[in-house]
C-alpha cells in the first residue's frame, strides 16, 4: 500500500466551477503537507504549503488538512481554463524525504 | 524560474548502456534530488544530497548511483540502462530540506531500447 494515495483522475468541469482535490495518507507522523501544480511537460511548482492541521487560503485556492482522518484537500473557487495541470499532493515528517501522491489530472473547460 | 538546468533534456540509449543526466543549480541551495516520474506513480525519489559528497538513498535507487563533488552540481548515472529505467528525470533543489519548498528543473526525457 503506497503511503499517499491520489485519485489520478482524469477531472474534468466547466470553467468557474469549484474543484475538490484529495489524498489520502497513512503514516501520522507526516507534518507538512503541500500542494504542487504542474503544467503539461514542465516540473512541478509549490502552489500551497500547510503545516500540521487547518486551513490556509491563498486567492482562489484553499488548502485544509485533518490530520485525524489522514486526509487532505485542494479547493480551487471560480476554476479558469488556466488551472488545467496536473496537482500532486506531497507531505514529509520534516525530514528529507517528501513522499508524492501520482498526480490529479485536472480539465477546466470554456 | 529557479537556477535550474538539467541535460540533456531529451536522450535515447539503447539497454545495456550508461547513461548520466546533470542537474546545475546556481541557487547555492544545500539539497538536491532526483526523482522519476512515471503513469501511475506520480513523482519517486531515487536519491537525493544534503551537501557535498553526502548523499542518501530513495525509495527506488536500484540501478542508479549519484555524485556530488560541487554544491553546484548532481549526476545521476544508470549504471547500465534497462527498459524498465524509461522515464522522466527531475532534478530538484531546496534550501532547508523536505519541510520547506522545493524547486523543480524541467525534466530529462529518457528513452531506453
Amino acid at each position: 500500500q503506497k503511503e499517499v494515495e491520489q485519485d489520478p483522475g482524469p477531472l474534468s468541469v466547466p470553467e468557474g466551477a469549484i474543484v475538490s482535490l484529495n489524498c489520502t495518507y497513512s503514516n501520522s507522523a507526516f507534518q507538512y503537507f503541500m500542494w504542487y501544480r504542474q503544467y503539461s511537460r514542465k516540473g512541478p511548482e509549490l502552489l500551497m504549503y500547510t503545516y500540521s492541521s487547518g486551513n490556509k487560503e491563498d486567492g482562489r485556492f484553499t488548502a485544509q488538512v485533518d490530520k485525524s482522518s489522514k486526509y487532505i484537500s485542494l479547493f480551487i473557487r471560480d476554476s479558469q481554463p488556466s488551472d488545467s495541470a496536473t496537482y500532486l499532493c506531497a507531505m514529509t515528517q520534516g525530514a528529507q524525504k517528501l513522499v508524492f501522491g501520482q498526480g490529479t489530472r485536472l480539465t477546466i473547460n470554456p | 524560474d529557479a537556477g535550474i538546468t538539467q541535460s540533456p533534456r531529451h536522450k535515447v540509449t539503447e539497454t545495456g548502456t550508461p547513461v548520466t543526466l546533470r542537474c546545475h543549480q546556481t541557487e547555492n541551495h544545500r539539497y538536491m534530488y532526483w526523482y522519476r516520474q512515471d503513469p501511475g506513480h506520480g513523482l519517486r525519489l531515487i536519491h537525493y544530497s544534503y551537501g557535498v559528497k553526502d548523499t542518501d538513498k530513495g525509495e527506488v535507487s536500484d540501478g542508479y548511483s549519484v555524485s556530488r563533488s560541487k554544491t553546484e552540481d548532481f549526476l545521476l548515472t544508470l549504471e547500465s540502462a534497462t527498459s524498465s529505467q524509461t522515464s522522466v528525470y527531475f532534478c530538484a533543489i531546496s534550501p532547508q530540506g523536505a519541510a520547506t519548498e522545493a524547486f523543480f528543473g524541467q525534466g530529462t526525457r529518457l528513452t531506453v531500447v
